[in-house]
């Protein structure tokens, strides 16, 4: 089974700072796909960012944007000019194609805006 | 377009009672999936399925089980509460040429 590592339980940010939250994986697979999602206080998981592993390039979304190191198998999560509504639990997760798509899911960080 | 809809929203249930999480997606997605999420933890994978009439273990099956007779449609049925099953659970759907993963609201079980 893959394994996904979230590190940082809690972390806090002010408003307008940007934030960087980690994740690790582990796998043997050479294609797959990572996600990130956001989860606010009304427990509804939202998509944040996706990457697909055979990609270099590091995908952006508005103010969300990823540093993926294939090789050391990281994939963090940089969230610039923070909001409030940024304020939720933020899952990192593993899918490995072709497996009925099966997501492998991080503990979980809880980020807090600070106004 | 509703997207990922289950029932209920919340619910107490007795040692040993049973009951079904109805999980219903109009999106036409064939692929289908029931996570449990418990207190400071990630999703965990229950059970699966790649289309109607097909259905398969994640990580988590033991206490649970599955049906798909429709492309639609995905219940989660529990047969004997146990406190263990206290936690709040997702269904999610998606598309096999797209992997997003749409999630319903969730249910929130407690059982005592």
């Amino acid at each position: 089974a893959q394994t996904v590592t979230q590190s940082q339980p809690e972390m806090s940010v002010q408003e307008a700072e940007t934030v960087t939250l980690s994740c690790t994986y582990d796998t043997s697979e050479n294609n797959y796909y990572l996600f990130w999602y956001k989860q606010p206080p009304s427990r509804q998981m939202i998509l944040v960012i996706r990457q697909e592993a055979y990609k270099q390039q590091n995908a952006t979304e508005n103010r969300f944007s990823v540093n993926f190191q294939k090789a050391a198998k990281s994939f963090s999560l940089k969230i610039s000019d923070s909001q409030l509504g940024d304020t939720a639990m933020y899952f990192c997760a593993f899918m490995k194609p072709n497996t009925g798509n099966q997501f492998y899911f991080g503990t979980g960080t809880s980020l807090t805006v600070i106004p | 377009n509703a997207g990922v809809t289950q029932t209920p929203k919340f619910r107490i249930l007795k040692i040993g009672q049973s009951m079904t999480l109805q999980c219903t997606q109009d999106m036409n997605h064939n692929y289908m999936y029931w996570y449990r999420q418990d207190p400071g933890m990630g999703l965990k994978l229950i059970y699966y399925s790649v289309g109607a009439g097909i259905t398969d273990k994640g990580e988590v099956p033991n206490g649970y089980n599955v049906s798909r007779s429709t492309t639609e449609d995905f219940p989660l049925r529990l047969e004997l509460a146990a406190p263990s099953q206290t936690s709040v659970y997702f269904c999610a759907s998606s598309s096999s040429s797209y992997n997003e993963q749409f999630f319903g609201p969730g249910t929130r079980l407690t059982v005592l």
